[in-house]
């Protein structure tokens, strides 16, 4: 059974770097074509797909946020982890981790429940 | 790539049909497989987004098969038959023939 959960702080200060972890279980990291994703939601908005993490250590970010973005994984810990610097109120949200399929293509199949950040001094 | 869903919203009664639209910017046609790339997912208030269908019409494993995906290039369709109480959701078109870009989201309403 495959499960994501996102963790890390509920409230930052603008220009602060904000850093979320996903912790995972019931897939690998090392698994052919595997991948985690972040997507995040605006209160009452849509969904922007944030980064994307694979199996072999490669790295996609939106093109949108490149500059502000990193996302690295720990294989051991089962964890991936997304920074995103100087943090302003627009980027107040909720934040999902979610797991792409080995199956070519980049869509999520298993999604967190997310975790709200709120950007605000 | 933009995707653009219509309607934004549609109140369809117990047992009738809904139709939601999608259409991108682009073709999303991956010529190494032949399939586009366009997922749908469902959303309900305090959920996180749920996989429905992907690759354009494969519904993904346990989805009810109400839950139709169809369309190809740039024009996609999510028709859900036989609409229950439990279909009122948001739903989004996602792309993923280039960086991942969601539709504006479709409220569907009983």
């Amino acid at each position: 059974q495959i499960t994501l959960k996102e963790s890390g702080p509920t409230l930052v200060k603008p220009t602060q770097t904000l850093t979320l972890t996903c912790t995972f279980s019931g897939f690998s990291l090392t698994s052919t074509g595997v991948g985690v994703g972040w997507i995040r939601q605006p209160p009452g908005k849509a969904l922007e797909w944030l980064a994307l993490i694979y199996w072999d250590d490669d790295k996609r970010y939106s093109p949108s946020l490149k500059s502000r973005l990193t996302i690295t994984k720990d294989t051991s810990k089962n964890q991936v982890v997304l920074t995103m610097t100087n943090m302003d109120p627009v980027d107040t949200g909720t934040y999902y981790c979610a797991h792409r399929p080995n199956n070519y293509g980049d869509y999520f199949d298993y999604w967190g429940q997310g975790t709200l950040v709120t950007v605000s001094s | 790539i933009v995707m653009t869903q219509s309607p934004d919203s549609l109140a369809v009664s117990l047992g009738e049909r809904a139709t939601i639209n999608c259409k991108s910017s682009q073709s999303l046609l991956y010529r190494s497989n032949n399939k586009d790339c366009l997922a749908w997912y469902q959303q309900k208030p305090g959920q996180p987004p749920r996989l429905l269908i992907y690759w354009a019409s494969t519904r993904e494993f346990g989805v009810p098969d109400r839950f139709n995906g169809s369309g190809s290039g740039t024009d996609f369709i999510l028709t859900i038959s036989n609409l229950q109480a439990e279909d009122a959701a948001v739903y989004y078109c996602q792309q993923y023939y280039g960086d991942e870009t969601f539709g504006q989201g479709t409220k569907v309403e009983i």
